[in-house]
């Protein structure tokens, strides 16, 4: 049974720091990894979607990197700004499951003034 | 292009009471999921369609919850008898192609009094 694990279950920053959002899975036989962003009372929006053959996926001030073999992704944020708070939660497809996503318990990022 | 629609937004019952939540997803996407996000946690998936077909229910309990998708396009998911455990975020998403990028709705909060 696929486990995703996110750490740390929040972070607090001053605005202008770049920050690392870590995500680990137990299972390394993945389709893909997605990292999505939720807002309070609102549904999920998909930031970046790396395909299992991909290493990284960068968009705009955001960059997700996938190890397979070791079970890791990370998001990394560049220059945070305060608009940046939100969850930002981990999800990885099996190989064999044909599109179950599998979600991390999310990590709860507050960018301060 | 419109989004992921769900309805109600909120809702409040008592323990025992029957619900029902509605989505449509994005025009043309044939594959639709419901989640279940008890507070805290990561997305759960209850089920699964492919067009009109189940691809995957395996953790939709199927004594109290049912969900249908006629036509292929709209869905509605169905709690009776509902529990207190149940008071969660049912999420609707959809997607174009099976494991590739998800589109959620918005969400119906469930408060299970």
């Amino acid at each position: 049974k696929q486990e995703v694990t996110q750490i740390p279950a929040a972070l607090s920053v001053p605005e202008g720091e770049n920050l690392v959002l870590n995500c680990s899975f137990t299972d390394s036989a993945i389709y893909n990894l997605q990292w999505f962003r939720q807002d309070p009372g609102k549904g999920l929006t998909s930031l970046l979607l790396i395909q299992s053959s991909q290493r990284e996926q960068t968009s705009g001030r955001l960059n997700a990197s996938l190890d397979k073999s070791s079970g890791r992704s990370t998001l990394y944020i560049a220059a945070s700004q305060p608009g940046d708070s939100a969850t930002y939660l981990c999800a990885v497809v099996g190989g064999t499951s044909y599109g179950k996503l599998t979600f991390g318990q999310g990590t709860i990022l507050t960018v301060h003034p | 292009e419109a989004g992921v629609a769900q309805s109600p937004r909120y809702k409040i019952i008592e323990k025992r009471q029957s619900v029902a939540f509605w989505c449509n997803p994005i025009s043309g996407h044939a594959t639709l999921y419901w989640y279940q996000q008890i507070l805290g946690q990561g997305p759960k998936l209850l089920i699964q369609f492919q067009n009109n077909g189940v691809v995957d229910d395996s953790q939709l309990p199927k004594d109290r919850f049912s969900a249908e998708r006629l036509k292929g396009v709209d869905s509605t998911l169905k709690i009776q008898p509902a529990k207190l455990e149940d008071s969660a975020v049912y999420l609707c998403a959809s997607s174009s192609m099976r494991q590739e990028k998800l589109f959620f709705g918005s969400g119906t909060q469930l408060s299970v009094l």
